[in-house]
Parts: structure tokens; sequence; C-alpha cells
């Protein structure tokens, strides 16, 4: 049962234009959130965060939402560059444990 | 400052061989992972440890076994390969809980 999901395999943006990744959760105690950059033949990267405790969290061109009531979150790029080009992935934890449940990833192409 | 690094990079194993790959932080880090990543799947977490001397099952861990032995090192071990664990394994390693995790670069194994 995936408990945090992302719908969307692929996305495709134009240069300049704004990207929006999502993610739906299921579990109501998961309480931090992550989102990771992964490009190919490397680890991933961290690239912002959010806690349950804010709705919003910024860091330069990235900016994530959460929606606890609908449990979903997604991460806007704002404006979208070719070397966002990569895989996203979210990840959530809960209360008191030491362990992120991974989504699928999304993989964003932004063309030039 | 490495970070975290596996090896080897990448590895060919015929099916009932067995390896051991090997991850080491320079972080002094006390909480470290080992992920697979396949197709459609996302990150799956292994295995875990919270310290030295500690480890822990994760979603998928039949078929690996760990071992943390220093803090700064994290074995994953497989004692009979079989072709579905043909995978990327990344190793993580986080401060503390809610810590960000940090990456190593993964290590591709084939197993025929």
């Amino acid at each position: 049962d995936q408990q945090v999901k992302q719908n969307s395999p692929s996305l495709s943006v134009q240069e300049g234009r704004i990207s929006i990744l999502n993610c739906d959760y299921t579990n109501s105690m998961f309480d931090y959130f992550l989102w990771y950059k992964k490009y190919p033949a490397e680890g991933p990267t961290f690239l912002i965060s959010i806690s349950s405790i804010k709705d919003k969290n910024e860091d330069g061109r990235f900016t994530v939402f959460l929606n606890k009531s609908a449990k979903h979150l997604s991460l806007h790029i704002v404006p979208s560059q070719p070397g966002d080009s990569a895989v996203y992935f979210c990840a959530a934890s809960g209360a008191g444990t030491y362990k992120y449940i991974f989504g699928t990833g999304t993989r964003l192409k932004v063309l030039a | 400052n490495a970070g975290v690094t596996q090896t080897p990079k990448f590895r060919v194993l015929k099916t009932g061989q067995s390896m051991t790959l090997l991850c080491a932080q320079d972080m002094n880090h006390e909480y470290m992972y080992w992920y697979r990543q396949d197709p459609g799947m996302g990150l799956r977490l292994i295995h875990y440890s919270v310290g030295e001397g500690t480890t822990a099952k994760g979603e998928v861990p039949d078929g690996y076994n760990v071992s943390r032995l220093k803090k700064q090192n994290f074995l994953l071990g497989l004692e009979s390969a079989a072709p579905s664990q043909t995978s990327v394994y990344f190793c993580a390693s986080s401060p503390g809980t809610y810590g960000i995790q940090y990456f190593g670069a993964g290590t591709r194994l084939s197993v025929l």
C-alpha cells in the first residue's frame, strides 16, 4: 500500500514557466516532508523541506506548499530552468520515526 | 569533504553468488540507511541503523543482511544473489530524527 504517491510519472515545462510537482499521502501521522532532486547516475540531493506546522516554505526559486486537510503537498519551481530537468521525489516522515517513505518520483523535463 | 561514499559503483553477479556493499560517511551521523531503487517503485528502505551496533528492518529486507560495527560504516550483504535483486542501491545517512538524509552516488547491481 503506497503511503506516499506521486501520480504524475513525468512532466514537461517550457523554460521560464512554472513547474508544479504534486505529492499525496495517506498517513495522517506524517508531519515532516522533504523534496529531493535526482540526476541520472547520481544519488538524490535534498531540495527543500516543510513541517506540518507550516503550510508554505520558500527557498529561492523553490516553494513547497502543504495542505494537511487534503494530505497533499506540491513543489513549485519558478522560473523553471533546463538544469532543473531531473527526477523529483517527495518523502514523508511521522512523529518518533527514523524513517522516510518515498514517493515513486516525477521526471521533470524543462524545454529550452 | 566526501559525505557518503559507496563502493563498488557497479557490479555484476551470477545467481547464488554473494557480495557486500560498503557505505562510509564522514559526517559523524547517527542514522544510516540502505535503499533500493527500481523503475516505477521509487526508493524502498531495505534496512537501517540508528547507531553503532544497531540494525533494523525496513520495507523490503528479505534476502539482505546488514552490519554497523563502526559508526561511520554500514554494510549491506547479499548471501545468495537472485535476479530480483538487480537494482540500484543507495546508502544514506542522517544526523537524527527529522534530519535530512544525505545520499551516496549509488551502486548499480546486476544479477544474471
